[in-house]
């Protein structure tokens, strides 16, 4: 069992649509990042989450931290195909322990 | 800014050989993370290096070694590499106890 579950693993969407993806845990966390991938290419961080409740936006991105501290959720809006890529949403224990990620593709 | 600089960007050996792999941090940053990814899926921690001394260890069998110098440089080694060893290799550099870690670019590793 993953310590933190992303969901969708896979979404396929056409340019100027929404979409939301879902990082969920059991486990209550002190901070949670979330990375944007492109193949052949190391994360980048996007941002860092550290209190319940707490939401940042980062122009089209719109990042959420659940109350409990035991969730997260990443909503895009108006999608395009420079959005495309692998997010995974981590935290961080001297390691970062990494969800499976959800690969995004967003069609011209 | 130089960000984390891995070398060599593609590597092909043959099983059984011997590979190193070489990762400078991002300026300021004193701590190195080596994790390995395989296509489709997310990193998995190896190790940690801090002070020039192995930190922190994921599941990884003892062909697994690294190191790290005292310009806060580091070398990943995989001894007697095995075809499921293929994969990305990333390092991460970061300062003691700080949120934010920065990859580098990777090192594909394809065993044949």
């Amino acid at each position: 069992t993953q310590l933190l579950e992303q969901s969708p693993q896979f979404l396929s969407i056409q340019e100027g649509e929404n979409l939301t993806v879902y990082c969920n845990s059991s486990s209550v966390f002190s901070s949670l990042q979330w990375y944007r991938q492109e193949p052949g290419e190391g994360p980048v961080l996007l941002v860092t989450v550290v209190t319940g409740g707490e939401v940042k936006k980062l122009k089209r991105l719109t990042f959420q931290f659940g109350d409990a501290r035991k969730d997260s959720s990443l909503h895009i809006t108006a999608a395009q195909p420079g959005d495309t890529g692998l997010y995974l949403c981590a935290v961080s224990n001297y390691q970062l322990i990494w969800g499976a990620g959800t690969k995004l593709i967003i069609k011209p | 800014d130089a960000g984390v600089t891995q070398s060599p960007t593609h590597l092909i050996k043959t099983r059984g050989q011997q590979v190193t792999l070489r990762c400078s941090p991002k300026s300021g940053h004193d701590t190195v993370s080596w994790y390995q990814q395989a296509l489709g899926q997310g990193p998995q921690f190896i190790f940690q290096y801090y002070e020039e001394e192995e930190r922190q260890r994921g599941n990884f069998p003892d062909r697994f070694s690294g190191h790290q110098f005292p310009n806060y440089s580091s070398e990943l080694n995989v001894n007697a590499v095995l075809l499921g060893d293929s994969a990305l290799y990333l390092c991460a550099s970061s300062q003691t106890w700080s949120y934010g870690y920065t990859f580098g670019s990777g090192t594909r590793l394809t065993v044949v």
